[in-house]
């Protein structure tokens, strides 16, 4: 089984300061991770993915998260806030497919981001 | 290209009526899957959908069901209605059901039930 732990329900952080929102993951095969963002109203975007590829994943709106299998951690951050990055994260976790069937995500709780100014 | 198409967006329902739900992918794309996101549980996986055949399902009563047409659009429905479905139901797709393919969400369909 597949799983997602998001510490922190609420992250508050000033105006240009550095974000870090965390995300630990537990898959019994190699998983595949993802970070969604959701904005009030609306459904997810994804802002990043990691595919086993490189371990440092680069994404939109300037954020990034790096894959670290020894502390199954996926975490996301961004050097510089901006007032248009307050709304909701999700971290999820897939299991590839290996089983030859369909698979799912499997999210984290979400946190929401709230910038100050 | 058009993204994910969910209808309606908002509905209004009350307890033991039914409810049906329509998801239409983004061109090309084969899978359809469904997710309930509510405060208290957070998102949860319903069920995909590959090529009309259920490929996957989560842990859901039965009143919840789904199919998929040949022309890959989706249609949820939930037969008598509690309080406790009230939700964003959220459609995604994407071009197979490998893990590696990026789900692309709808902007959901909000059903309250009273």
């Amino acid at each position: 089984a597949q799983s997602v732990t998001q510490l922190g329900s609420h992250v508050s952080v000033s105006e240009g300061a550095l974000v870090l929102l965390r995300c630990n993951y537990s898959s019994s095969v190699p998983p595949y991770l993802f970070w969604y963002v959701q904005y009030p109203n609306q459904g997810l975007q994804l802002l990043l993915k990691y595919t086993s590829a490189a371990t440092l994943v680069k994404g939109i709106n300037g954020f990034e998260a790096e894959f670290k299998k020894s502390e199954t951690s996926f975490h996301l951050t961004k050097p510089s806030a901006h007032m248009s990055d307050a709304a909701e994260y999700f971290c999820a976790v897939s299991d590839g497919g290996f089983t030859g069937g369909g698979n799912k995500l499997t999210f984290g709780t979400g946190t929401q981001l709230k910038v100050e100014l | 290209k058009a993204g994910v198409t969910q209808t309606p967006r908002y509905l209004i329902k009350t307890r033991g009526q039914q409810v049906t739900l329509s998801c239409s992918p983004i061109s090309g794309h084969r899978s359809v899957s469904w997710y309930q996101q509510t405060p208290g549980q957070g998102l949860q996986f319903l069920f995909e959908y590959f090529s009309e055949t259920q490929r996957n399902k989560g842990n859901f009563p039965g009143r919840f069901s789904g199919r998929q047409f040949s022309n890959s659009r989706s249609e949820m429905n939930v037969s008598t209605l509690e309080l406790g479905d009230s939700a964003l139901y959220l459609c995604a797709s994407r071009f197979s059901t490998s893990g590696a393919n990026v789900l692309t969400f709808g902007a959901g369909s909000r059903l309250t039930v009273l």
